[in-house]
This record gives C-alpha cells, structure tokens and sequence, in this order.
C-alpha cells in the first residue's frame, strides 16, 4: 500500500498571506490528523477529521481549519499567516477505531517571511 | 502542562549494546502508548505499541515495558545498530471520549557509536 502523502513538501509564504496543504491518506483509512511540529514545542496535535467531519480539536486559534473530502483526502487551511506559523505540518491517518496506531506522512515545511 | 515528558533530550549507546528511552505521562486517562522515531525532513515512522492492559510488547529488537502505576514507559532496543540514530517520540493517547489526538512528548535523540 502507498503510504500517507503530503503537497507541496517545502513551501514559503510571507506574513498576512494563507496556506492551504494537502494530505492523502492511506488507502481505507477514514482517519486524519493534521500536527504541527517546531522546535520549542515538539509534535502538537491540530485537528483531527473523521468521515467528513472534524471529530477532534486541539488548542489552536481559528486561523487553522482543515476539511477532508469524501475520499478522505484532507485539507488544513492556515489563514493571516504569522512568522511563528513556521513549522513541519505532518498528516497522518488511520482507520479511525479508538486506540488505532496512526501512520504519518513525511510532512510540508513551511516557512513564513 | 506537559503530559508526556521525556527527561533526556538525547542519549549516546555504543552499537551492539542496550538503548534504553524513557518516557513518563501524567494524564492517567491515557490507555494506548506508541514510540515513534523520526529522520530529519522525514515525518514519524511508527515502530511499537502498547495497550494500558499490557505490561510488556516485543517486536523483533524492539520491546516497550508499561508501568501504570509508576505512569512510565520505555523503549529497549537490542541490540542497538548504526541505523537506530534519530529522534524517538513518546506518544499517548485517550478513549475517544477524551480524544485529543496523539499527544508527543518532545523526544531523544538517539546516537550510536560505532
């Protein structure tokens, strides 16, 4: 099976603009989570989508949404991007069951100017 | 608050020998536990888990031991190869009433010395 895909990998963006990346998961997972990763704060968890809908939420502000498709292709969306948006945005998916180990996408760099 | 904390920032084992990572949380709600290790410009690459009914989960060189009552976890690796350097995450997670996707502790890396 393929595994988790990320696009674009590498990405520069400039304070006020908005980012869009995208995840696909694995075949027949119906699972995404969206993370962020920097160096202060290690590997945070964004959101988290389930057939369609967001099921989970972390603690970040309302300029970060995502979406996922009915293939469960996901989108997150960063709007009024800010210079501490610079991050590794890893994906990851899984079948979506309480307790399933979630497999990750090799991530989007983004950095923000 | 951190609820998955892994105290050593890095470690060096010599090849062949036993590495050992450590991992504690305090959120005792937590119930399924992975290690993860992760290359540079790579996202995590999934290597064990383990369920809060088991004490002990082995694969292949990897073994993950779970204290409940001490709230602690730790990866063995043995024995310790070339190839294991990079940075391994602690992650727990939740039943899904209390689901706050993965969360990380901020990893150790990992060196082995020839």
């Amino acid at each position: 099976k393929a595994g988790v895909t990320q696009t674009p990998r590498y990405l520069i963006k400039t304070r006020g603009q908005q980012v869009t990346l995208s995840c696909s998961p694995i075949s027949g997972h119906r699972s995404v989570s969206w993370y962020q990763q920097t160096p202060g704060q290690g590997l945070q968890f964004l959101f988290e989508y389930f057939s369609e809908t967001q099921r989970n939420k972390g603690n970040f502000p309302g300029r970060f949404s995502g979406r996922q498709f009915s293939n469960s292709r996901s989108e997150m969306n960063v709007s009024t991007l800010e210079l501490g948006d610079s991050a590794l945005y890893l994906c990851a998916s899984s079948l979506g069951r309480v307790g399933e180990t979630q497999y990750f996408g090799p991530g989007t760099r983004l950095l923000v100017l | 608050d951190q609820q998955v904390k892994q105290n050593s920032p890095s470690l060096s084992v010599q090849e062949g020998r036993i590495s050992i990572l450590n991992c504690d949380y305090t959120n005792s709600m937590f119930d399924y536990f992975l290690w993860y290790k992760k290359y540079p410009a790579e996202g995590p690459t999934f290597l064990i888990s383990i369920s809060s009914i088991k004490d002990k989960n082995e694969d292949g060189r990897f073994t993950v031991f779970l204290n409940k009552s001490a709230k602690h976890l730790s990866l063995h690796i043995v024995p310790s190869q070339p190839g294991d350097s990079a940075v391994y995450f602690c992650a727990a997670s939740a039943p899904q009433g209390g689901a706050d996707g993965l969360t990380f502790g901020k990893g150790t890396h990992l060196i082995i010395q020839p």
